[in-house]
């Protein structure tokens, strides 16, 4: 039972590069979560899916996409990567939209 | 909106001493859900606890405890006789349950976290 995994562990980009963070669960969670971590600022929701087929914007989605390509797996893509998106990324799942969320290990994402 | 503060950036204690973590929230919903994450230097948050507004009753495990307190909307974390091992860092956050109509629900807004480190 691997919980939350996420690929890649480590990337760097250059500015205007494209990429996809990978997220998959094995927990039959129903809701999954995008967040970024900066230094000072906690963690913040950058997109939310609160059940297969269904994906809405948290505080700060601006430049980012997400698919919920089936139950267990969540992807976000940064079409035209900027620094402003140098952060931890980590995805997280609840078997429902109000319960415990569990978390990934991260991917530091640098943007040169 | 909802808001979480944790209102102490960093903590240095020694160890064998206790220590407590602030947490403050504001929400206008009635129902809602208090947690507590870790963060070790190994980077991955690890789920602590979680509390529904209904329960007010101070919960214990191990040298961990939590008290939660409605009234100044506070919970706080208290380590009981802490260790090098608990040097991490420590989040609050807070999600609405009231899916009534409120553009905050089931969503986690975390405090900016409270950095600890024991010294042995």
């Amino acid at each position: 039972n691997a919980g939350v995994t996420q690929t890649p562990k480590f990337q760097v980009l250059k500015t205007g590069q494209s990429m996809t963070l990978q997220c998959a669960q094995d927990m039959n969670h129903n809701s999954m979560y995008w967040y970024r971590q900066d230094p000072g600022m906690g963690l913040r929701l950058i997109y939310y899916s609160a059940s297969e087929g269904t994906t809405d914007k948290g505080e700060v989605p601006n430049g980012y996409n997400v698919s919920r390509l089936n139950k267990r797996e969540f992807s976000l893509r940064l079409e035209s990567a900027a620094p402003s998106q140098t952060s931890v990324y980590f995805c997280a799942s609840s078997a429902i939209i109000t319960d415990t969320q569990y978390f990934g290990p991260g991917t530091r994402l640098t943007v040169l | 909106a909802q808001k979480v503060t944790q209102a102490q950036t960093e903590i240095s204690v020694v160890e064998k001493e206790d220590v407590t973590l602030d947490c403050v929230y504001e929400t206008r919903d009635t129902t809602y859900y208090l947690f507590w994450y870790k963060q070790p230097p190994s980077g991955e948050l690890v789920f602590l606890i979680r509390r529904n507004s209904f329960d007010e009753q101070n919960e214990i495990s191990g040298r961990y405890s939590w008290n939660f307190q409605k009234s100044t909307s506070s919970f706080n974390f208290t380590i009981t006789a802490s260790q090098v091992v608990d040097s991490a860092v420590y989040f609050c956050a807070l999600s609405e349950a009231n899916n009534a109509g409120g553009t905050s629900y089931g969503k986690l807004t975390f405090g900016q976290g409270t950095i600890l480190t024991v010294h042995p």
